[in-house]
């Protein structure tokens, strides 16, 4: 079974300027997530989704972090403009039935100068 | 509110070593699931163990180990005769039972993790 996919793996960008990354979740899994993982930090919630709805972006900073998931399957997390301290690993998750398991893609490393 | 501390920020030992890292969680919630990931160099977080609220039974997996405390709010992982592949940054997740729409558990609240470096 395939798992968590994303991309890029790594971005460079200065800032005030935009980037968007991509999540395609394990092929069934209704809920994705999308954490940011700030360096010496663990992951922190940005936004959940079940299926194409919002469950929970009360920490996304919704002035510059826009996030969608439509046709409920592949997600795309933006942000503009980007500031210096969004600098960080942007990880995303999916998880399938009831009770199960949250499963981590490898993460796009982000770095704004 | 949630939280979770794990107070060990790096951990160095030399291989055959067992390692214990510590895990200590606040939450009001009586029913909840915690959790081990382990976190390579190459950056994916591994999943290792979810344990619910209401099993409080010890697990053995091999070279790894947990023992799951309610009285003390700790769930700590122990590593037997550590190996260097076992280096890497584990981080420590506690999360509510239900997130009230999707009928499965909530966000995941992590610990700011423990790095642990195997020497051989």
């Amino acid at each position: 079974e395939a798992g968590v996919a994303q991309s890029p793996r790594y971005k460079i960008i200065e800032k005030r300027q935009s980037v968007a990354f991509w999540c395609n979740p394990i092929s069934g899994h209704a809920t994705l997530y999308w954490y940011q993982q700030i360096l010496g930090q663990g992951p922190k919630l940005l936004i959940q989704f079940q299926n194409n709805g919002v469950v929970d972006d009360s920490q996304l900073p919704k002035d510059r972090f826009s996030a969608e998931r439509l046709k409920g399957v592949d997600s795309t997390l933006k942000i503009q403009p980007a500031k210096l301290e969004d600098s960080a690993v942007y990880l995303c998750a999916s998880r399938g039935a009831v009770q199960e398991t949250q499963y981590f893609g490898p993460g796009t490393r982000l770095l704004v100068l | 509110a949630q939280k979770v501390t794990q107070a060990q920020t790096e951990i160095s030992v030399v291989e055959k070593e067992d390692v214990t890292l510590d895990c200590v969680y606040e939450t009001r919630d009586t029913t909840y699931y915690l959790f081990w990931y382990k976190q390579p160099p190459s950056g994916e977080l591994v999943f290792l163990i979810r344990r619910n609220s209401f099993d409080e039974q010890n697990e053995i997996s091999g070279r790894y180990s947990w023992n799951f405390q309610k009285s003390t709010s700790s769930f700590n992982f122990t590593i037997t005769a550590s190996q260097v592949v076992d280096s890497a940054v584990y981080f420590c997740a506690l999360s509510e039972a239900d997130d009230g729409v999707s009928g499965g558990y909530n966000k995941l609240i992590f610990g700011a993790g423990t790095r642990l470096a195997v020497h051989p």
